[in-house]
């Protein structure tokens, strides 16, 4: 069955420490998506990264990065000095396909961070 | 600015109600969803539209029903059959990157509370 697994429920830092939210997946399909939103207070979910199965190059965006590695099933995301505006839920995403143009998203459970100054 | 809309934001129903939330979007996609979320928990998928006139349940599509009249709108209804319904509830759109579904985005959400 997919699944996502987001093992760490809440995370708290002081500003500047580095933080890693692990995700681990599982999946039979060969061909998949993975993904991190963010969930402000506010609710919305905002998209921060896509990575295709095929492509296990890390991928670093400013203070984030991602590590995605096969032979572990595992996506993990990394703040880099971290800042209170980075505090948030974080959900980490598995896509199954449902059609051509529709796929459904297995999420975790979320990781909540907290990042006191 | 091109996104996506949910309204209202809160909405408080009384037992036995039916009640809808509207989504809409102008980025021009053609697939949209609807998603449920409890607290503490990730997001359920409810229903999802492939095209205008389309739509297909999800895996908790009981007590609810949606339409797709239109590409931009795809509003949710909550009936009265729903055992649960208090949750927030998030509607997501995508359209295609090539040959492949493109990444999902999501609305504001809209917080439904049964008094």
């Amino acid at each position: 069955a997919q699944k996502v697994t987001q093992a760490q429920t809440e995370i708290s830092v002081v500003e500047k420490e580095d933080v890693t939210l692990d995700c681990v997946y599982e999946t039979r399909d060969t061909t998949y998506y993975l993904f991190w939103y963010k969930q402000p207070p506010s609710g919305e979910l905002v998209f921060l990264i896509r990575r295709n199965s095929f492509d296990e190059q890390n991928e670093i965006s400013g203070r984030y990065s991602w590590n995605f590695q096969k032979s572990t099933s595992s996506f993990n995301f990394t703040i880099t000095a971290s800042q209170v505006v980075d505090s948030a839920v974080y959900f980490c995403a598995l896509s199954e396909a449902l059609s051509y143009n529709t796929d459904k998203l297995i999420f975790g459970t979320g990781t909540r961070l907290q990042v006191f100054p | 600015d091109g996104g996506i809309t949910q309204s209202p934001k809160y909405l408080f129903r009384k037992e036995g109600q039916n009640v809808t939330l509207s989504c809409e979007q102008n980025l021009n996609h053609d697939a949209m969803y609807w998603y449920r979320q409890d607290p503490g928990q990730g997001l359920r998928l409810i229903y999802y539209s492939q095209i205008v006139n389309d739509f297909q349940k999800g895996d908790i599509a009981e007590g609810y029903s949606v339409s797709r009249e239109k590409k931009e709108s795809f509003p949710l209804t909550v009936t009265s059959a729903q055992k649960n319904p208090t949750a927030f509830y998030l509607c997501a759109s995508n359209g295609l990157d090539s040959t492949s579904t493109d990444t999902q985005y999501f609305g504001p959400g809209t917080r439904l509370t049964v008094l």
